[in-house]
């Protein structure tokens, strides 16, 4: 049992490029989550995914989009990275999504945009 | 809307004495509160939620948080911390679907 995994563990990207990040979750949750973790800023949400099937903006969505592609897959994808995208970037899966679901984060990709 | 405060960017306290990691809360409701660890180049792990009923509550690695309604705090606790401890820890508050987390307390504990 992985828990929550994502790929890949480090990235350097140029202004302009595009890249996938991959999260993948064996827990049977119903709801995935990115969120983006900045200094001194805490976790900050960028989208989710109550079911599948479905996915809704959070606090900080410009640049990013999502895909949910199956029950165990979430995958952030950045069109056009920016430095300002710069950050660590945890995927993270929840049983129901209900308030007081607990979210299992997996390791993080750090991603660094030039 | 709903939010958490860290009054502290670090602590520091040696092994073996108690710690305390302090968090403060505003919500609209009932708040479903959490406290998570995150050590270096790792990502979050849980510890310990209050959604309801007893006011302390216990956790992972003999971790336990005080709910208290008044003063409107959720502060992290253990009796003896040990050097393995060291870590950066959040407190976040459900908003919906999201967590709106604190901006970490840096814990560190010296032999």
């Amino acid at each position: 049992n992985a828990g929550v995994t994502q790929t890949p563990k480090f990235q350097v990207l140029k202004t302009g490029q595009s890249m996938t990040l991959q999260c993948a979750q064996d827990m049977n949750h119903n709801s995935m989550y990115w969120y983006r973790q900045d200094p001194g800023m805490g976790l900050r949400l960028i989208y989710y995914s109550a079911s599948e099937g479905t996915t809704d903006k959070g606090e900080v969505p410009n640049g990013y989009n999502v895909s949910r592609l199956n029950k165990r897959e979430f995958s952030l994808r950045l069109e056009s990275a920016a430095p300002s995208q710069t950050s660590v970037y945890f995927c993270a899966s929840s049983e129901r999504g209900g308030s007081g679901d607990t979210q299992y984060f997996g390791p993080g990709t750090r991603l660094t945009v030039l | 809307a709903q939010s958490v405060a860290q009054p502290e960017d670090q602590v520091n306290v040696a092994e073996g004495n108690p710690l305390t990691v302090k968090c403060t809360y505003s919500v609209s409701g009932n708040p479903y509160l959490f406290w998570y660890v995150q050590y270096p180049n790792r990502g979050l792990q849980f510890l310990l939620k209050y959604i309801t009923g007893d006011n302390l509550v216990k956790g992972s690695y003999g971790f336990e948080a005080e709910f208290n309604k008044s003063q409107t705090s959720f502060h992290l606790k253990k009796p003896s911390a040990l050097v393995s401890d060291s870590a950066l820890y959040f407190c976040a508050v459900r908003d919906g679907v999201k967590l709106i987390f604190g901006t970490g307390t840096r814990l560190q504990v010296f032999p």
